[in-house]
């Protein structure tokens, strides 16, 4: 069955880069496109971004632009997701979801999350 | 950006109740492209309906979803205990945004 596993719990301090990981298995990685969402404290679900694992496209989020990097590894069918110059508002847990289709649409499956944290 | 708006932000009801969620666009989406997500604490999300009306595989039939120009709403006919949790929509036909989302809680 399809699964999305995620890397672990990560602490960082603030202006530092944090980078998640999210291996996939059980389909045909590059027939679909994985999105990153996150979520911090006791709020609401918000997308960051879309990359195709076919060809590498990416569609970022407005408000992360220049700060997010989404990559994939097709050798390892391994999505990842790198934000650099880290605030106390990038908090949050971070999910991987592949799409439903290869381009940038809603979410069938998604991986178990990555709590990252900034602090001092 | 197509910003959604979800309300109420809270529903208290019972077991075995009707609950109608609300999620209303800026403006339009296009094809109706908006699907429904159900999120339980500590969980990730997962899809109920997608294309506004349309129940992703093994969703039960009490879900049901529907649209009327800006407006979309999910109907839950009668409430089973696993379906407290925070409803969230999303539209996917101009990049993606989500709503606020809606918890339903047992009153």
């Amino acid at each position: 069955q399809v699964q999305l596993v995620q890397s672990g719990a990560e602490v960082k301090k603030p202006g530092a880069s944090v980078k998640v990981s999210c291996q996939a298995s059980g389909y045909t990685f590059t027939s679909f496109g994985i999105n990153w969402v996150r979520q911090a404290p006791g709020q609401g679900l918000e997308w960051m971004g879309w990359i195709s694992a076919k060809n590498g496209n990416t569609n970022y989020a407005e408000m992360l632009q220049g700060r997010v990097t989404m990559t994939t590894d097709t050798a390892t069918s391994t999505a990842h997701m790198e934000l650099r110059s880290l605030t106390s508002d990038d908090t949050a847990v971070y999910y991987c979801a592949r799409t439903a289709v290869a381009g940038p649409t809603f979410m069938t499956w998604w991986g178990q999350g990555t709590r990252v944290t900034v602090s001092s | 950006e197509i910003v959604l708006t979800q309300s109420p932000g809270t529903l208290s009801l019972s077991p075995g109740e009707r609950a109608t969620l609300s999620c209303r666009a800026s403006q339009s989406v296009r094809n109706n492209y908006l699907v429904w997500y159900q999120q339980k604490p500590g969980q990730a999300p997962s899809l109920l309906i997608y294309g506004a009306s349309s129940r992703a595989a093994g969703i039960p039939d009490r879900f049901s979803g529907s649209a009327s120009g800006t407006d979309f709403t999910l109907t839950i006919s009668r409430l089973e205990p696993e379906d407290f949790a925070v409803y969230y929509c999303q539209q996917y036909g101009t990049s993606l945004t989500f709503g606020g989302g809606t918890k339903v809680e047992i009153k």
